[in-house]
């Protein structure tokens, strides 16, 4: 169990429209990073924030946004969904300020599913 | 550019036969962090070990160690008389320090390790 909590654990939705995933990280946990990982492949990093402001960005587009808020939830945004959008998305948390070398713990996941 | 090579996509086993999954890195930074995940069914990503690009000691922890070469830029994981319940996916990281130094991580593809009764 690594406290880390996230929901849904499965979404439909269709092309075009927009989703919220959320994630609740262990007290303490000032770091969160989200992750989307595709079928058959590793996860692929989103991006980070830090004390509610982003510090970290993979290569995705604007479309892909969040949020972290004080009490450790955070949330991700897609707009505009595409099929390639489907996917399981992964939260991370950990307790430093996301620096290389940070340990991370990971929730179980949102199985998003675009049709 | 960094970049992770997990080369086996499946591994299977038979309970307690020996099992080596191997990770192949690469990357331009002298600070780096390689680790390894084992993901189950479920779907978490459960932490395994971290080790930094200065610390060569290989590591054991009960029945898995790992071998870290930089060298041949590698940091292969050993399963010793394996079981069932480590049939798994096992994800091999790599994190190197991006502008003002965030955490920008490059996983592998994954090994399917599969060990049967």
């Amino acid at each position: 169990e690594t406290g880390v909590t996230q929901s849904p654990t499965h979404l439909i939705k269709t092309r075009g429209q927009q989703v919220t995933l959320r994630c609740s990280s262990q007290s303490g946990h000032n770091t969160v990073s989200w992750y989307q990982q595709a079928l058959g492949q590793g996860p692929q990093f989103i991006f980070q924030y830090y004390r509610e402001e982003e510090n970290g960005r993979g290569n995705f587009p604007p479309r892909f946004s969040g949020l972290q808020f004080p009490n450790y939830s955070s949330e991700l945004n897609v707009n505009a969904l595409e099929l390639d959008d489907s996917a399981l998305y992964l939260c991370a948390s950990s307790r430093g300020q996301g620096n290389v070398g940070d340990t991370q713990y990971f929730g179980p996941g949102t199985r998003l599913t675009v049709l | 550019a960094q970049k992770v090579t997990q080369a086996q996509t499946e591994i299977s086993v038979v309970e307690k036969e020996d099992v080596t999954l191997d990770c192949v890195y690469e990357t331009r930074d002298t600070t780096y962090y390689l680790f390894w995940y084992k993901q189950p069914p479920s779907g978490e990503l459960v932490f395994l070990i971290r080790r930094n690009s200065f610390d060569e000691q290989n590591e054991i922890s009960g029945r898995y160690s790992w071998n870290f070469q930089k060298s041949t830029s590698s940091f292969n994981f050993t399963i010793t008389a394996s079981q069932v319940v480590d049939s798994a996916v096992y994800f091999c990281a790599l994190s190197e320090a991006g502008r003002g130094g965030s955490y920008i991580p490059t996983f592998g593809r994954g090994t399917s390790l599969i060990v049967h009764p």
